[in-house]
């Protein structure tokens, strides 16, 4: 059973560009987390999404920031017009159950913005 | 106490040596208390998850201990070796919201 997949593990952008970062859950999860991790701090929960539904949004930045998890394929997070300060470590992870259940993370994906 | 917290931030032990440490999160309308081992390069990995007052759980030589009406959980490594290195983070969900909190995450640094 393969664990959370994400890809690409390293993005570089110029700013202005857009990245987007792939999630692939386990197999069989249906519930999908976002989470940041600017240098020197640590987890930042940024979204919580089901299959075709955004359910908290409460971490995302208001602009520029966006996600979705289709009904097919991967979860998405795109980022449009990148900054500087978007450089940081972004993290997927997924759980079979809602609210308390556990969590699986993917490896990561490192965007460095030029 | 708003936020999740965890001490101490760092800590280094010699192998064998038996350690703590101790997370602190909201304590009001609780749900859940997670914790992880974050090895560097890898993903963080779930150790325990409690969501009852007094919970122990226990895992090889790592055990981990939930008090809901305080606020506070402890996870404890008995006899400390240095695959055991990395930084252990707790996340709670509480406060109304299902979604975690993580803290900041105790480095764990066992010398040979």
């Amino acid at each position: 059973n393969a664990g959370v997949m994400q890809n690409p593990r390293h993005l570089v952008r110029r700013r202005g560009q857009e990245a987007r970062l792939r999630c692939s859950p386990m197999k069989g999860h249906s519930h999908v987390y976002w989470y940041r991790q600017l240098p020197e701090e640590g987890l930042k929960f940024m979204v919580y999404l089901q299959k075709e539904n955004i359910i908290d949004e409460s971490g995302m930045p208001k602009e520029r920031f966006s996600a979705e998890f289709p009904k097919e394929g991967p979860s998405i997070l795109r980022i449009q017009q990148v900054v500087r300060g978007d450089s940081a470590a972004y993290f997927c992870a997924s759980s079979e159950v809602q609210g308390t259940g556990e969590q699986y993370f993917g490896p990561g994906t490192r965007l460095t913005v030029t | 106490i708003l936020n999740v917290e965890q001490s101490p931030q760092s800590l280094h032990v010699q192998e064998g040596d038996s350690t703590n440490f101790t997370c602190s999160f909201p304590s009001s309308n609780f749900y859940a208390l997670h914790w992880y081992r974050w090895e560097t390069a890898k993903s963080p990995e779930a150790l325990f998850v409690m969501t009852l007052n007094g919970d122990e759980k226990k895992k090889g030589r790592i055990s981990a201990t939930l008090n809901t009406k305080e606020g506070y959980s402890y996870l404890y490594i008995k006899g400390s070796q240095p695959e055991d290195s990395a930084t252990y983070l707790c996340a709670s969900s509480s406060g109304g919201s299902y979604i975690p909190t993580f803290g900041r995450g105790t480095s764990l640094i066992v010398h040979p």
